[in-house]
């Protein structure tokens, strides 16, 4: 299984400002995926980041508004960009479990509230 | 058209009942999978249960086990003796396809809150 943590587990921010979020898989992973859980919401996918490649965005998701980083195979960041307040959401990393477990693996989440 | 439907926004079930939650899903692939998440109000997201589209027989864990009724694209969700700490949000996802990067996408239902009743 793969062990996944992120920080900070929850922020409140101003509207304009941005955060990055940091996302720790304790093995080396090929793919991680950032997902969005907005209020009363199911998960929506927002990109995949593959090291050493430009990240593949959803419809609807957009580079200069989530900037993704994944320096190497163990980590990867999400920058949400002059946030408003319809980015309060959970934003949750996720890996797909590898050697034949069929898990995604999910972290804990970042809570994000903006004001 | 919904790659994964949830028809059931909330079910109460009486404490060591069974329930189902149901699931059906839209896909073209032959190769696929299905997976049953649970949410509690603390956020994390708790893999159940997994069934791939090959698998004849129907995936169990436990309490939880999924009835996987292909022909119909139904995938749902059976709990056993319910207890309070299964009161929670229940995410029916799937798995399918490849796209130009070579990746799997998960795609998720819009879930259903289970209230357990002592």
């Amino acid at each position: 299984s793969a062990v996944i943590s992120q920080k900070p587990s929850r922020d409140i921010c101003q509207r304009g400002t941005s955060l990055t979020i940091q996302c720790q898989v304790d093995s080396q992973v090929t793919m991680m995926f950032w997902y969005r859980q907005q209020p009363g919401q199911s998960l929506t996918l927002i990109a995949t980041a593959n090291q050493g490649s430009e990240a593949t965005y959803e419809s609807g998701f957009v580079i200069d508004k989530f900037p993704i980083s994944r320096p190497n195979l163990t980590f990867s960041t999400l920058t949400v960009s002059n946030m408003s307040p319809e980015d309060s959401s959970i934003y949750l990393c996720s890996v797909e479990g590898a050697g034949g477990i069929n898990e995604q693996f999910f972290g804990p989440g970042t809570r994000l509230t903006v004001l | 058209a919904q790659k994964i439907t949830q028809t059931q926004p909330g079910m109460f079930v009486q404490e060591k009942e069974a329930v189902t939650l149901d699931c059906t899903y839209d896909t073209s692939d032959q190769s696929y999978g299905l997976f049953w998440y649970k949410q509690p109000s603390s956020g994390e997201m708790i893999f159940l249960i997994y069934q791939g589209s090959y698998d004849e027989q129907n995936a169990t864990e436990g309490r939880y086990s999924l009835n996987f009724q292909k022909a119909r694209k139904s995938a749902n969700l059976v709990i056993s003796a319910s207890q309070l700490g299964d009161s929670a949000m229940y995410f029916c996802a799937m798995r399918e396809g490849r796209n130009s990067g070579g990746y799997q996408k998960v795609t998720f239902g819009i879930g259903t809150k289970l209230q357990v009743i002592p």
